[in-house]
């Protein structure tokens, strides 16, 4: 099957620094994108949506300054925490998708488990 | 709009014996249903699809989900829970034209020995 992965696994910086997370579709081509984050014990909450080559669709209440999405190229989207704070520690999850069809399903990245001192 | 409801929040089982875990779903087209399986600290990864072709959907590990349009459900089941199968489930669905996808709240699945 299709897999995505994503990079570093964990990470672990002080507060006010910036961090950088990749996700990488290893062997098909992603037009499609997406960012969750999870807290524990909840469900996955979707942050943005990405189509290679074009701005992040932000959901409400995320802020876009705060989580820079770039989607340069049909496999590889990052996402940049700027200027971390312990508030934004959790567990970022990014999923790819091929195509634009919605039936097709999404092949989701072992995640990234980022704490924030 | 499209939502969906996982109703338990918790199930537990025991091994060797059935596993239901329950989705109701709410759309106005046609959707596309998921399930997915997420272990601790770990990604998720496709248990079986629905996409308006057979109502009744075989998945990986002997899950299977039976599409019930009139009773707008998609549950998921499987005859002999085993205790590799503890973990969260995701119930998940998707819309024609929608860029997105809405999961439900998930289902934690407890295996006793």
């Amino acid at each position: 099957g299709a897999v995505v992965s994503q990079h570093p696994s964990w990470v672990i910086c002080k507060s006010g620094t910036s961090v950088k997370i990749e996700c990488r579709s290893l062997d098909f081509q992603a037009t499609t994108m997406f960012w969750y984050r999870q807290f524990p014990k909840q469900s996955l909450m979707l942050m943005a949506t990405s189509n290679e080559g074009s701005k992040a669709t932000y959901e409400q209440g995320v802020e876009k300054d705060k989580f820079l999405i770039n989607h340069a190229s049909l496999t590889l989207s990052t996402l940049t925490v700027t200027s971390a704070h312990p508030e934004d520690s959790s567990f970022y999850i990014c999923s790819a998708r091929e195509g634009t069809l919605t039936y097709n399903e999404q092949f989701f990245g072992p995640g990234t488990r980022l704490t924030v001192l | 709009a499209q939502s969906v409801t996982q109703l338990d929040s918790h199930v537990s089982v025991s091994e060797g014996t059935p596993v239901l875990l329950r989705c109701n779903y709410s759309s106005s087209y046609s959707p596309s249903l998921f399930w997915y399986v997420q272990h601790p600290n770990k990604g998720l990864q496709l248990l079986l699809k629905y996409t308006s072709a057979a109502t009744l959907v075989k998945g990986i590990n002997g899950f299977e989900a039976e599409f019930k349009k009139s009773e707008t459900s998609f549950h998921l089941t499987k005859p002999s829970a085993h205790m590799s199968d503890a973990a969260e489930y995701f119930c998940v669905v998707s819309l024609p034209n929608a860029g997105k996808s809405t999961f439900g709240d998930g289902t934690t699945l407890t295996v006793k020995p």
